[in-house]
Formats: C-alpha cells, sequence, structure tokens
C-alpha cells in the first residue's frame, strides 16, 4: 500500500521568498506522484504531477517539484512566493496496487507574509 | 458548463437524522467520487464508482452509502448520522479513471450535532 508523509503542517514565507514543501511517499511499485493546491472554501486543483517521464515537473503559477527515487521525495518548490499562493497545499500518491486511486498527504498550509 | 456542482453547500444534522448529498458532473465523465476532508488527514475515499450502475468502496465506506443511477449523478447517503461523519465531503469526477485528471466540486460543509 503507498502512503505519502508531508513534513510541516503549517509554512511561513515572505512575499518574494523561496517556497518549499516537503513530500515522501513510500509505495512497492512505480508510483505517480502529485501535487494539489486548495484554496480557502475551494475544491482541489492539480498544480502537477510526475508519471514515470521527466524527474523535474514544472506545473502552473510558476511551481515546480522533483522526483527522486532514492530519497522516495517529491518535494515541491517555487522561487518567489506571491501572497496569491496562499493556500493548502496536498501532496498524493497513486500505483497499479491500489488500482490508481489516489492517497493524499495530511496538507500543509501556506502562509504569505507581505 | 459548470463542471462539478455539490448540493447542498452546508448542512447541519441532529445525530440519527439521514440526508443524502448530491454531486452533478456535465463532462461526460465515466468516474466519479466521494472524499471527506479532515482536518490533518487530507483527503480520504469514501466510494467511487466507474460507470453508470457500479460503486465501489473506498478507504472509509462505513456508515455511508451511494448510487449511481445516472452517468452525470452521484449521490452519497447518510442513513443514520454520527459526529464523527462531521467533515467537508468533496465529490470528483475524471474521463478515465487516472489519477490526476480528477475535476473537484467545491464540497459541502457537514456538521452533525
Amino acid at each position: 500500500a503507498q502512503s505519502v508523509t508531508q513534513l510541516g503542517s503549517h509554512v511561513s514565507v515572505s512575499e518574494g521568498a523561496l517556497v518549499l514543501l516537503r513530500c515522501n511517499y513510500s509505495s512497492s511499485v512505480p508510483p505517480y506522484l502529485f501535487w494539489y493546491v486548495q484554496y480557502p472554501n475551494q475544491g482541489l486543483q492539480l498544480l502537477l504531477k510526475y508519471t514515470s517521464a521527466a524527474t523535474l515537473v514544472k506545473g502552473i503559477n510558476g511551481f515546480e517539484a522533483e522526483f527522486k527515487k532514492s530519497e522516495t521525495s517529491f518535494h515541491l518548490t517555487k522561487p518567489s512566493a506571491h501572497m496569491r499562493d496562499a493556500a493548502e497545499y496536498f501532496c498524493a500518491v497513486s500505483d497499479r496496487s491500489n488500482d490508481y486511486k489516489l492517497s493524499f498527504g495530511a496538507g500543509t498550509t501556506v502562509t504569505v507574509r507581505a | 458548463n459548470a463542471g462539478v456542482t455539490q448540493t447542498p453547500k452546508f448542512r447541519v444534522l441532529k445525530t440519527g437524522q439521514s440526508m443524502t448529498l448530491l454531486c452533478a458532473q456535465d463532462m461526460n465523465h465515466e468516474y466519479m467520487y466521494w472524499y471527506r476532508q479532515d482536518p490533518g488527514m487530507g483527503l480520504r475515499l469514501i466510494h467511487y464508482s466507474v460507470g453508470e450502475g457500479t460503486t465501489a468502496k473506498g478507504e472509509v465506506p462505513d456508515g455511508y452509502n451511494v448510487s449511481r443511477l445516472k452517468k452525470q449523478n452521484f449521490l452519497l447517503g447518510l442513513e443514520s448520522a454520527a459526529p464523527s461523519q462531521t467533515s467537508v465531503y468533496f465529490c470528483a469526477s475524471s474521463l478515465y479513471g487516472l489519477a490526476g485528471g480528477e475535476f473537484f466540486g467545491p464540497g459541502t460543509r457537514l456538521t452533525v450535532l
């Protein structure tokens, strides 16, 4: 069975600073990995996904993530935070052992300081 | 194109009451899902459907029932609500059932007193 651990339930960054959200996964077979964003009172929106192609994945809104198999990690970064990046971010994993259904991490809330 | 819509947006129930949450999608998607979101736990899959007339259990199905009589609708029922079912419920749909291809609804906030 697969699982996801997101390190840090809350992250606070200054506007213009680097955003780094950490995600580690466990999976017995090659995984697909995802980052979703949830703005207040809204549903989830896919930011980016890794599906066994390039290990550095670029997503929407300037975010990117790198798949590191040796570290079982899929950390999300953005070089320069904007106020509009304040949201909750979820890492998720799927693989064929669970019919590709998603397993989500607990989420990381990002606040951006002016 | 409304995407995925959920009805109602908010609801307060007393313990033991029943209710049905409605999810509708207008994208002709085959797959539909019901998740619950609780603080510090991410989203957990309750039930899902791979096509009209089909349903399957997810990670946390106890206390819930679902039906998919029409392709565009996926209903989630609580027969006898319990305080542990206080949560935000999200519906999602996807065309091929591949993770990362889901469209999520805006959510229903349910409180059980």
